[in-house]
């Protein structure tokens, strides 16, 4: 079984600060996806990335997949109390299979 | 509106005693999948189906039975459920294995 590895675990930051959190594995996935969750609620998917190399966008969210496509990261740019949440990735397995591998979570927490 | 939706929501029961815990999805979605979440353990995958009559194994399938007869619905069964299946369980949906988006709202199972 392959393992994602994320980091930070938690982070605390003040409103309009920049973060990163990060998935890497020894291992390469077929495609990757990142979520949040909210509390008492299932994941909501984010974006899914699928090539090596590919950076997606969604507002002040930047995704990025890397090359050999076993890590990625997610950036946020000038945080807000509204992103205070739990973010999830995962990763397809690409070893014939089609197993979905999480990664443990980034507990993020802005402050106004 | 798109949903998955599983039923029960909360669900207390005793050892030994088979449940079922239904999951139906009205997106016409060929991939389904069943995880637990745990503190500190995150999202594990216990079964997944890439379509009907086509259901595989996640990394802790153990204790758990499920079944695909129809494209709308991925019931999860215990057959003699166990303390330590005490968890949050959810069921997820996607077009693909690729694009899985659609997560439901959780079903929280206590055995005692």
């Amino acid at each position: 079984t392959q393992l994602l590895e994320q980091s930070p675990q938690f982070l605390s930051i003040q409103e309009g600060e920049n973060l990163t959190v990060y998935c890497n594995s020894s291992s390469v996935f077929s495609s990757l996806q990142w979520y949040r969750q909210e509390p008492g609620e299932g994941p909501v998917l984010l974006v899914t990335v699928v090539t090596g190399g590919e950076v997606k966008k969604l507002k002040r969210l930047t995704f990025q997949f890397g090359d050999a496509r076993k890590d990625s990261s997610l950036h946020i740019t000038a945080a807000q109390p509204g992103d205070t949440g739990l973010y999830l990735c995962a990763g397809v397995e690409d070893t014939g299979g089609f197993k979905t591998i999480f990664g443990a979570g980034t507990r993020l927490f802005v402050k106004a | 509106e798109a949903q998955v939706t599983q039923n029960p929501r909360y669900l207390i029961t005793v050892t030994g005693k088979k449940l079922t815990v239904t999951c139906s999805q009205n997106m016409n979605h060929e991939y389904m999948s069943w995880y637990r979440q745990d503190p500190g353990l995150g999202l594990r995958q216990i079964y997944y189906s890439m379509n009907v009559e086509v259901t595989d194994k996640g990394d802790v399938p153990e204790g758990y039975k499920v079944s695909r007869k129809e494209k709308r619905n991925f019931p999860l069964i215990l057959e003699s459920p166990s303390p330590n299946q005490t968890s949050l369980y959810f069921c997820a949906s996607g077009r693909q294995v690729n694009t899985e988006a659609f997560f439901g709202q959780g079903t929280r199972l206590t055995v005692v």
